[in-house]
């Protein structure tokens, strides 16, 4: 049974195209989060949001905007993609906010052009 | 939040019990001590947790010292598929989860 997912799991596109990360999680939890992994692969936090509010902002471009239409997705747009967007992005949930343990979904590869 | 030191990488050969020591010297009396395991090319999954003296699981066994400015998570008898990086974290439920750089593990065979 799958308990977070993310599509795709592949992504190559030009510098300067918007495109799209959808994740689902269907353990029920509360909160769901989206990571950046780099090539140096420090694992850092984006967003979260708890009950479809944004409650972790981190210092991200604006280019980057996460979109939950309910507490069971998270989905993360990104706008104009560059060069440095590459990585790999991590979806997460966890029952509690914030400290609780965290599910993490298998990652997208986004690989900008 | 307790900022964590845990070594860069180890090596281990199949068969042996390893050891990861994570340093959290100014570790916070509401703070939690939480292992992850990361496989290449897969996202983190959630090891272990404990408090003070030792937790044991299926998978590993996590020690603090009383003091709890330390722990070491132990697996035993490691096999080739225990390869992958080990994250040592240190919060309490109200903090948000930092992963610092992990202990890259190699068991050669």
């Amino acid at each position: 049974d799958t308990a977070v997912s993310q599509t795709p799991k592949y992504l190559v596109t030009q510098m300067g195209n918007d495109k799209s990360i959808k994740c689902e999680q269907n353990l029920g939890h509360d909160t769901m989060y989206w990571y950046k992994q780099d090539s140096k692969k420090f694992l850092k936090i984006m967003f979260s949001y708890n009950n479809k509010e944004l409650i972790i902002n981190e210092t991200v471009p604006n280019r980057f905007s996460p979109k939950s239409p309910d507490k069971a997705h998270l989905n993360l747009h990104i706008n104009s993609l560059e060069l440095g967007d590459s990585a790999v992005y991590f979806c997460a949930s966890s029952q509690g906010i914030k400290g609780d343990t965290q599910y993490f979904g298998p990652g997208t590869r986004l690989t900008v052009l | 939040l307790a900022k964590t030191t845990q070594p860069i990488s180890m090596d281990s050969y199949e068969g042996q019990e390893v050891n990861i020591t994570c340093s959290h010297n100014n570790i916070a009396t509401n703070d939690y001590i939480t292992w992850y395991q990361q496989f290449p090319s897969q996202g983190p999954r959630f090891i272990i947790q404990g408090y003070k003296t030792k937790v044991t699981n299926e998978v590993a066994s996590l020690f603090i010292p009383a003091d709890r400015k330390s722990s070491t998570l132990s697996l035993p008898r490691v096999s080739l598929s225990d390869t992958a990086v080990y994250y040592c974290l240190v919060g309490s439920r109200d903090d948000k989860i930092i992963f610092g750089k992990g202990t890259r593990l190699h068991i050669l065979p």
